[in-house]
């Protein structure tokens, strides 16, 4: 059972490059989430998908676009990079929210530099 | 505002104490918050969840939630120095359960 798999690890990018981020959850999971972590800082929510077929903003959505392609699949993708963007990003999913636990399960997170 | 704040530290604790780490949030109508620990370099992962007024306890850690003054703290028994992490506060505002929110964290440091 891998959980929420993260790729890549590991990016360097060039001012104004587009890349997107994979993330994909093997527990059936309802809810998917990307956060970016900077310095000192907790975790900022970028996106998130509540279920299959919907995406809402998070707390620092500009720059970024979001992609819910199925059940297991949400991606991140950076348009034009900035070095402001330069941050860890991490994936991660819940179960559907019952009034019990709802925990969050993380990916590794995607360490991405923008030069 | 911030939805969730904490204090960020770092919080020096001798081993063997007592460490309480403190969250507050603005939504009133939240209504449930997790603690979540974190190694450097490594991904969050879940210590406590908290739903009702009052307390929680497991094994060393307890949870208290205050819904009238809209804070949430952990308390680590015994603190070891393998608690020193930092130590992230979360939760969703009443608008949507599924967007959660964290603080930026509070860095927990253990002496021994």
């Amino acid at each position: 059972n891998a959980g929420v798999t993260q790729t890549p690890k590991f990016q360097v990018l060039k001012t104004g490059q587009s890349m997107t981020l994979q993330c994909a959850q093997d527990m059936n999971h309802n809810s998917m989430y990307w956060y970016r972590q900077d310095p000192g800082m907790g975790l900022r929510l970028i996106y998130y998908s509540a279920s299959e077929g919907t995406t809402d903003k998070g707390e620092v959505p500009n720059g970024y676009n979001v992609s819910r392609l199925n059940k297991r699949e949400f991606s991140l993708r950076l348009e034009s990079a900035a070095p402001s963007q330069t941050s860890v990003y991490f994936c991660a999913s819940s179960p559907p929210t019952t009034g019990g636990d709802s925990p969050l399960h993380f990916g590794n997170g995607t360490r991405l530099t923008v030069t | 505002q911030k939805e969730v704040e904490q204090n960020s530290g770092p919080l020096s604790v001798p081993e063997g104490a007592i460490a309480s780490l403190n969250c507050t949030y603005s939504d009133r109508g939240s209504q449930s918050f997790f603690w979540y620990r974190q190694y450097s370099g490594k991904s969050p992962e879940l210590i406590m969840s908290i739903y009702s007024n009052g307390d929680k306890e497991d094994g060393r850690f307890t949870a208290q939630l205050n819904k009238a003054s809209q804070y949430v703290s952990l308390l680590i028994r015994d603190s070891q120095p393998s608690d020193s992490a930092t130590y992230l506060c979360a939760g969703p505002p009443r608008s949507s359960a599924s967007k959660i929110i964290f603080g930026s964290g509070t860095r927990l440091s253990i002496r021994p």
